[in-house]
């Protein structure tokens, strides 16, 4: 079936510009993820959404940045007034929800931020 | 205050040897292991996890080994392939629902 599909894959924006990101999950995952990777770095949480339940935006770096899921489908990640330290692969990954089960990334979006 | 910890950040290894990519967590809630893989410009491909119940986990060529008492766990790929070459990732969970990733070795196998 189909993985998780995210766009777009790249992205160029002026420093001060919005932009939005978006995350198909696999079809039935109750769980999604966005994660960050800069440059030479690790994976960085962000925020996670499990059902109807109150996300978890616990990784969220700045009030700038802010995230939205409709239901079980598609969620959107929005950065307002980009910095160039924003700069990085955004990754988004989705689970089946249950205790232990792994997570599924999409190929990311990479943002630079000029 | 890094909580799981990569230490080598690159590894090179010749063609069917063992790979052997080590891992340390520093919290102790954590009673759930997974190993990455990500070539460039993909995203990381689920390999292999191992629950605290279990001192070993193997998949094919893939066999992950924690240590509970050390907070140590390793992937051991046997024999390794040109193909292998990517970066691999250490993750864990406490509840099974938040992960938290290691920074990533990069492992090189040389034909």
């Amino acid at each position: 079936g189909a993985g998780v599909s995210q766009s777009p894959s790249n992205k160029v924006t002026e420093k001060g510009k919005d932009v939005e990101l978006r995350c198909d999950p696999i079809s039935g995952h109750t769980a999604l993820y966005w994660y960050r990777q800069r440059l030479g770095q690790g994976l960085e949480f962000l925020i996670y959404f499990q059902g109807n339940s109150a996300p978890d935006k616990s990784g969220l770096p700045s009030d700038r940045f802010s995230a939205e899921r409709t239901g079980e489908s598609v969620s959107t990640l929005t950065i307002q007034r980009t910095q160039q330290e924003d700069s990085a692969v955004y990754l988004c990954a989705s689970s089946l929800g249950g205790i232990r089960t792994p997570l599924h990334f999409g190929n990311g979006t990479r943002l630079t931020v000029t | 205050d890094q909580q799981v910890k990569q230490n080598s950040p690159s590894l090179s290894v010749q063609e069917g040897r063992i790979s052997i990519l080590n891992c340390d967590y520093t919290n102790s809630m954590f009673d759930y292991f997974l190993w990455y893989k990500k070539y460039p410009a993909e995203g990381p491909t689920f390999l292999i996890s191992i629950s605290s119940i279990k001192d070993k986990n193997e998949d094919g060529r893939f066999t992950v080994f924690l240590n509970k008492s050390a907070k140590h766990l390793s992937l051991h790929i046997v024999p390794s392939q040109p193909g292998d070459s990517a970066v691999y990732f250490c993750a864990a969970s406490g509840d099974g629902q938040n992960f938290v990733f290691g920074p990533g070795t990069r492992l090189s196998v040389l034909p």
